[in-house]
């Protein structure tokens, strides 16, 4: 079974400063890692997915992560954050099936990312 | 880009009564939809997955006479609370797994507010 740790339930930081969100996986197969946001009161938007290749992955919103597979990491990363960026943040994980199988997300707990002027 | 809608985005119903949440995806075909809980300040629970013309397949937990899916549709699924109570009430999100896409991708809807009096 696969499982996601976001040790971090809040993260406060100020306007322009650079930011890191945290994620660890735990799995005994290969999977497939993504990084969610979420407004208030909205649905999730994907910002970025690993999938295979590259380990530094870039998304939307100029948010970027790396895997890291010695250390089963995928920390969420941006240079300069906005206002705009507060909201919760969800990193997660699905088994890769080479047989194209419906697999399911399993979330971690998420992290409040509290940007401040 | 792939978009999910559902309806309503609000509902307040009083106990006992039920209440049906639609799950379309507008530009792609679904052939495996999901279905999720969010608690407030809380990650998402996985309550069940739904696929087209079977039956849906629920998490451990989860009551499936009371959360009656439907997906009869490579468009829509639907999601019944039959005989609804206060503890009903939560943030319901489905997800839709785009059937043309070689990579597990979930595009997410805007989510639906049920409050049970």
């Amino acid at each position: 079974a696969q499982s996601v740790t976001q040790l971090d339930s809040q993260v406060p930081v100020f306007e322009e400063a650079p930011v890191e969100l945290r994620c660890n996986y735990s799995s005994s197969v290969s999977v497939y890692l993504f990084w969610y946001v979420q407004y208030p009161n909205q649905g999730l938007q994907l910002l970025l997915k690993y999938l295979s290749g590259s380990t530094l992955v870039k998304g939307i919103n100029g948010f970027e992560a790396e895997f890291n597979k010695s250390q089963t990491s995928f920390h969420l990363r941006k240079p300069s954050v906005h206002i705009s960026d507060t909201a919760e943040y969800f990193c997660a994980v699905s088994r890769r099936d080479y047989g194209g199988a419906t697999n399911k997300l399993i979330f971690g707990t998420g992290t409040l990312l509290a940007v401040q002027p | 880009g792939a978009v999910v809608s559902q309806h309503p985005s609000r509902v307040i119903c009083k106990s006992g009564t039920s209440v049906k949440i639609e799950c379309r995806s507008l530009d792609f075909q679904a052939t495996t939809m999901f279905w999720y809980r969010q608690f407030p300040k809380k990650s998402l629970m996985l309550m069940a997955t739904s696929n087209e013309g079977s039956k849906a397949t629920y998490e451990q937990g989860v009551e499936k006479d009371k959360f009656l899916i439907n997906h009869a549709s490579l468009t829509l699924s639907t999601l019944t609370v039959t005989s609804a109570h206060p503890e009903d009430s939560s943030f319901y999100i489905c997800s839709a797994r785009d059937s043309s896409s070689l990579t597990d991708t979930q595009y997410f809807g805007p989510g639906t507010r049920l409050t049970v009096l």
